[in-house]
């Protein structure tokens, strides 16, 4: 059974203060990781896929990286308008169906 | 990606009834899906509408209480029946654009359903 551990539940940022999020997996095959952010009242916004070890994607102050067990969203000198909740989510070979992590809260003050 | 809308956005709704939810897409996809989001936990998969075809409910999920209905390529609807305090959350729609099998999801605004 494919799972997805995202920590920490909540971070609290000073505007331009850099940190990191993680989303450990655990899968059978990974086929692709997904992350998504998601506003109050908003459905999930979708913002990078990663297939493989070692894959990096960048938009604006974000930045995702994946190794065999984990991928990380770091965040480079946040602002307030980058809170929001992170959610991580995994597909493994042979389902459709991804397996969503309970996401991180993050809120950035200014 | 794709344009998805969601009605109602939100329902205050009695014990007993039922609401039907709607979800409309800008393009044509070969299968939705309809998700449950309850506060602090992760999005759970209540089922899987291709058109044409009867919905696939995932474990703990029956046709009877989350009738799903998939007229066409675009357009899907989740009814909640016989509601019940419990039944309160955060109901989402999803599509998968691309192929591949290995798309992102994307989703609508979801509908925040409140029972009393």
């Amino acid at each position: 059974e494919d799972q997805v551990t995202q920590s920490p539940e909540a971070l609290r940022l000073q505007e331009g203060e850099s940190s990191s999020l993680n989303c450990s997996y655990t899968v059978s095959g990974l086929r692709g990781l997904f992350w998504y952010r998601q506003d109050p009242g908003k459905g999930p916004e979708f913002l990078f896929t990663l297939y493989s070890a070692g894959e990096e994607k960048e938009k604006e102050r974000l930045k995702a990286t994946l190794t065999k067990k984990e991928s990380f969203l770091h965040i480079t000198a946040p602002k307030p308008e980058d809170s929001a909740t992170y959610l991580c989510a995994v597909r493994s070979g042979g389902s459709y169906i991804p397996t969503f992590g309970r996401g991180t809260s993050l809120i950035v003050h200014p | 990606s794709a344009v998805i809308s969601q009605k109602p956005s939100r329902d205050i709704c009695q014990r007993g009834t039922s609401l039907t939810i709607q979800c409309q897409v800008d393009s044509q996809v070969t299968m939705m899906f309809w998700y449950r989001q309850q506060p602090g936990q992760s999005l759970t998969l209540i089922a899987t509408a291709n058109q044409g075809s009867e919905a696939t409910y995932e474990s703990g999920f029956v046709i009877d209480k989350f009738p799903i209905s998939r007229p066409n390529l675009t357009f899907s609807t989740l009814t909640v029946s016989n509601m019940s305090p419990e039944d309160s959350s955060i109901y989402l729609c999803s599509v998968e654009v691309g192929v591949g099998g290995n798309q992102p999801q994307h989703f609508g605004d979801g509908t925040r359903l409140s029972i009393l």
